[in-house]
Formats: structure tokens, C-alpha cells, sequence
């Protein structure tokens, strides 16, 4: 079967570094995604990679290593806004997109 | 900019009712999904429709149907409501079959939906 793992919850500190680790088992790769989602509030877009690397954007960045089936997502500088849940999400090789169940992270002062 | 539009926003439904969650976009994507997310669970896809006059079964479509009559316009219907559908449910839409370049999903605000 299909299967996306990731942490059910984080707590950091504000102003520190954070690292959320994605791994997943799919059939087909067609890229990797991270969503952000505050409580009560729908999904929103952060990062997609599809080659293996990192790519920057901000103070967020989003590794992938597609032979491990691994990624992560790395948050700098940590602001009490980033609290919210993490999403990773598979594009598999029908271009479904397959959900991890989220982690929750808790940023404290 | 509206983006996805979602209705209602909530509601708390008898069972054994027959239920519409509304779903509109003005950003003439060509592809929308219709998910739930549950406590402890990743987002499942229900239905999804690739263009207009298309629609395709998900992960979880049983007790559930869709109709793509326009290219705005996704409706998701619940034709006997049962408390197992108690959920969130959120309506997105991307600008292609596979997400786009950036894969990326435009999500409605959700409609918390209860039943009793």
C-alpha cells in the first residue's frame, strides 16, 4: 500500500530552527509537496520538489531524496505565526496526490 | 479575488438526509477535488473531476456523488447522510491534471459538516 509517515506533533522555540521529516512509500513519484494549515483554515501551498536537493524559499526550505523516499521541510527563524500543521503530500504515478496525516507544530515564546 | 468559494460553511444534518456542499471558482482551473479530513488522518480524496462534463471516483467516494456540469462549478452531493460522514470537507482546484508546475492546490475554507 501507499504510505506517507511523519510526525504527529513538534514543539521549538521561537527564533530557533525546526526540521519535519516526510517519508513515504508510493507507487510512481511525481513530486513532493508541503502544505501549511492553521487550525480551522484550509491548506495552503508552501514547496514542491521533484529532484533531489534542496530548495530554498525564505525562511522555509524543503529537502527531498527521492532513493530514500525521504524529505524534509526546514523552518528558520521561527515565528509564533508558524505554529500550525504541516502537510506532506505524494504525487504518485497516476497524479493522485497521497496525504501524511500532518504534524503539528508548537511554537513557544 | 474569491478564489474557491465554499458553502455553508458549517452544518449539522439529521440522518438519513440528503445534503449539498456547494463549491465554486473563478479561476477557470481545470481540475477540482472534493477531500475530507478527519481528525488523525491525511486529506482523502472523495471525487475529482479533471475538466469539465469529467468526474472520477477517489480514495473514500462510497455514500457520495459529484457532477461537473461547468468549468466553476463542483458540487458534492450526500444522498443519506450517516454519522461516519461527520467530517471536514474542503474543495480544491489546480490548473491541471497532474497540479500544475508548482503542483499547486487551491483549497476552499472548508464546510464542517456534522451528523446526527
Amino acid at each position: 500500500g501507499q504510505n506517507i509517515d511523519q510526525p504527529t506533533e513538534m514543539t521549538a522555540t521561537e527564533g530557533a530552527i525546526v526540521q519535519i521529516n516526510c517519508t513515504y512509500q508510493t507507487s510512481g513519484f511525481n513530486g513532493l509537496f508541503w502544505y501549511q494549515q492553521h487550525a480551522g483554515e484550509a491548506p495552503t501551498f508552501l514547496s514542491y520538489n521533484v529532484l533531489d536537493g534542496l530548495e530554498e524559499k525564505g525562511r522555509f526550505s524543503s529537502f527531498l531524496s527521492r532513493s530514500k523516499g525521504y524529505s524534509y521541510l526546514l523552518l528558520k527563524e521561527l515565528q509564533m505565526k508558524d505554529s500550525a500543521s504541516y502537510l506532506c503530500a505524494v504525487m504518485d504515478s497516476n497524479y493522485q496526490l497521497i496525504w501524511g496525516a500532518g504534524t503539528k507544530l508548537i511554537i513557544k515564546p | 479575488i474569491a478564489g474557491i468559494t465554499q458553502a455553508p460553511t458549517s452544518q449539522i444534518l439529521a440522518a438519513g438526509r440528503r445534503m449539498t456542499l456547494r463549491c465554486t471558482q473563478d479561476m477557470r482551473h481545470n481540475a477540482m477535488y472534493w477531500y475530507r479530513q478527519d481528525l488523525g488522518l491525511g486529506l482523502r480524496l472523495i471525487h475529482y473531476s479533471n475538466t469539465a462534463g469529467t468526474t472520477g471516483k477517489g480514495e473514500v467516494p462510497d455514500g457520495y456523488s459529484v457532477s461537473r456540469a461547468n468549468t466553476d462549478d463542483f458540487p458534492l452531493t450526500l444522498a443519506s447522510a450517516v454519522p461516519s460522514q461527520t467530517s471536514v470537507y474542503f474543495c480544491a482546484s489546480s490548473d491541471s491534471v497532474a497540479g500544475g508546475d508548482t503542483g499547486e492546490l487551491f483549497f476552499g475554507e472548508g464546510s464542517r459538516l456534522t451528523v446526527l
